[in-house]
This record gives structure tokens, sequence and C-alpha cells, in this order.
């Protein structure tokens, strides 16, 4: 079964702090890890995927499958980085082929204090 | 930019009766999917569809739900004989491709009350 558990419901930082947000899965096979991310009133939308290895907004993530983490990190904050945050998995077919379900965390919020 | 659609915003039914929570996805993606999230709780996959059939669904989509393109452009969400833990906020998505090399893009959610 797939898991994800975002540990952390609040993160509060402070403009120019690092940001940390913590993200760690549980799957047999090999996952591809997503953030997608939803600014207020917006819709959810992709951040970012493991595999594309880029950064977006300064954010950064990297996948560690001795942990099973993905942490999403950002050295210095900035106001308009305040949202919710959401982890993200998807497990490859037993074939091998792409999957079409995600399974989510309960998310984080981020909010970062001017 | 093309975005994915929904309507309605919000909808309020009586326990019992159907709903209908109508998508358009963008126009040139394959997959299309549906969503949801309880008050509170994390956003839950229902059901994926592809080729005018289902690929996966998940245990939740049960034979109360059902889903449908009827006209290849809209895509939508029934839900036969509604009960309270229906209520959530029900998200359409679509994508070109699988979801190891596409991007899932979301609507901004039909919020469904069932009183």
């Amino acid at each position: 079964a797939q898991r994800v558990t975002q540990p952390e419901k609040l993160l509060s930082v402070f403009k120019g702090a690092p940001v940390e947000l913590k993200c760690n899965y549980s799957y047999s096979g090999s996952p591809e890890l997503f953030w997608y991310v939803q600014y207020s009133r917006q819709r959810l939308q992709l951040l970012l995927r493991h595999i594309s290895r880029e950064s977006i907004k300064g954010f950064t993530a990297d996948l560690n499958k001795g942990e099973t983490s993905f942490h999403l990190k950002k050295p210095f904050a900035q106001e308009e980085d305040s949202a919710m945050y959401y982890c993200a998995l998807s497990g490859l077919g037993g074939s091998g082929a792409g999957s079409y379900q995600l399974t989510f965390g309960k998310g984080t919020k981020l909010s970062v204090i001017p | 930019e093309p975005e994915v659609t929904q309507t309605p915003s919000h909808q309020v039914t009586q326990m019992g009766q159907e709903v209908i929570l109508r998508c358009v996805p963008i126009s040139n993606h394959l997959y299309f999917y549906w969503y949801r999230q309880i008050l509170g709780q994390k956003v839950e996959f229902l059901v994926s569809f592809y080729n005018n059939e289902i690929s996966e669904k998940s245990e939740i989509f049960d034979d109360q739900f059902s889903v449908e393109r009827p006209d290849g452009s809209n895509f939508t969400l029934k839900i036969r004989s509604t009960k309270l833990e229906d209520s959530a906020m029900y998200f359409c998505a679509s994508s070109v491709d699988s979801l190891n090399t596409g991007e899932l893009f979301f609507g901004e959610g039909s919020r469904l009350t069932v009183l």
C-alpha cells in the first residue's frame, strides 16, 4: 500500500529564514514523488517532481530512498511562499507502466511571518 | 493558459438525492480524474478515466459513483444517492500522459454539502 506522511500540519517561519517541509513515504516499488502547492484561493498546482531535479521558486527536494523521504527545502523564505503544501506519490504499475493515481499527504500549511 | 473548469462551485443537496458534478478538462489532455477532500483530511483519489473507460479506481469509488464523458468535452461525476459522508470538495483533474511523465492539472473544485 502507498502512504505519504507529512508530520507537520502547520509550519511558521520568519521571512528570510530557511524552510524545510517534511515528507516521508511508504511504497514497496519505485515511486515518483511530487510536491503540489495551493496558494490562498487558488487551485492545486504542481510545484516540482523528483524526476526533473529542478528548482522551482527557489524550492528543491531530494529523494532519499534510504530514509524514504522527500523533504522540500528553501534557503530563504518569502512571504509569497505562504500556502498549503502537499507531498504526493505515484507508483509504477506492475509492468513498469505509468500510474494514474496520486497518493497525497495531509498537507502542511506554511506561514511566512514578515 | 488553458485550465480545468468545474461546475458548480458549491452544491447543497439533501441526503439521498442524486448529484452530478461537471468538469471540462484541458482540451488536448487524454486522462481525466476525480479526487475528493473531506474537510480537514487529505486529498483522496477516486477514479481515473482514459479512452472512454475507467482505468483505475479506489475503494471509495463504489457503486454509488459513476463517471461519464458524454460529449467529448465534459467529464462528469455522478453520485446516485448522496450520504452525509459524501460532503467534501471534489476536484477534477486532467493530464496529457501518465503521472510518471506528465503533470496533473486540477480544477478549482466543487464543494458538495449533503444535509
